[in-house]
């Protein structure tokens, strides 16, 4: 049962306009909601988070938004660049008993920026 | 550079053949996360380190185990290996701080063949 899901696993956008990456969740006990941007042969590495009491937040050209009625967040990239092309999971994080965090991740969305 | 060092990057093992995966981390964390990544699908947590003590996932097979000699290193042993055990695992490390999401930190991950 997947709690945390990326219903497209692919986009194609064009170098400088808007990428809109989506995800979806199904627990709302979620605290802290994350995105990690992946490169072929690397690990995955974060990119920015947003806590449950917010619904947005910035930096630099990445924002997220959270909209909790709807159990869905969204990761914003603008300008596009062809650097940005990668593999982008969301992940939920969820209190461990033993005080730490254990994500729960999506199924990942592949973003190809082209000139 | 502090980092989350794994190796092999490539293990080829036999169907039932024993293997062991290694990670290695100079950030000093005190918890370290073994997850498993099937092609298509979300990474998903084994077990995890909270310095000694060692917590498993519910639904992680009785085929994984891991041990953790000390703070540096964390291994994962797969006693038989099935074709369903192909995948890539991931080794990630955290710092654990009370009260405060903890960032995860990506190895680059071993990509395991049974054959």
């Amino acid at each position: 049962d997947q709690q945390v899901k990326q219903n497209s696993p692919s986009l194609s956008v064009q170098e400088g306009r808007i990428s809109i990456l989506n995800c979806d969740y199904t627990n709302s006990m979620f605290d802290y909601f994350l995105w990690y941007k992946k490169y072929p042969a690397e690990g995955p590495t974060f990119l920015i988070s947003i806590s449950s009491i917010k619904d947005k937040n910035e930096d630099g050209r990445f924002t997220v938004f959270l909209n909790k009625s709807a159990k869905h967040l969204s990761l914003h990239i603008v300008p596009s660049q062809p650097g940005d092309s990668a593999v982008y999971f969301c992940a939920a994080s969820e209190w461990g008993m033993d005080n730490t965090d254990k994500l729960i991740f999506g199924t990942g969305t592949r973003l190809q920026v082209f000139p | 550079d502090a980092m989350v060092i794994q190796n092999p990057r490539y293990q080829v093992t036999q169907f039932g053949k024993p293997v062991t995966l290694s990670c290695s981390q100079t950030l000093n964390h005190n918890v370290m996360y073994w997850y498993q990544q099937k092609s298509s699908q979300a990474p998903k947590l084994l077990f995890h380190y909270y310095d000694k003590d060692f917590n498993n996932e519910a639904d992680t097979p009785d085929n994984f185990q891991s041990r953790r000699p000390n703070t540096s290193f964390c291994f994962l042993d797969i006693r038989s290996p099935g074709l369903g055990d192909a995948a890539m695992y991931l080794c990630a490390t955290s710092r654990d701080v009370p009260s405060s999401y903890n960032e995860q930190f990506f190895g680059p991950g071993t990509r395991l063949t049974v054959l």
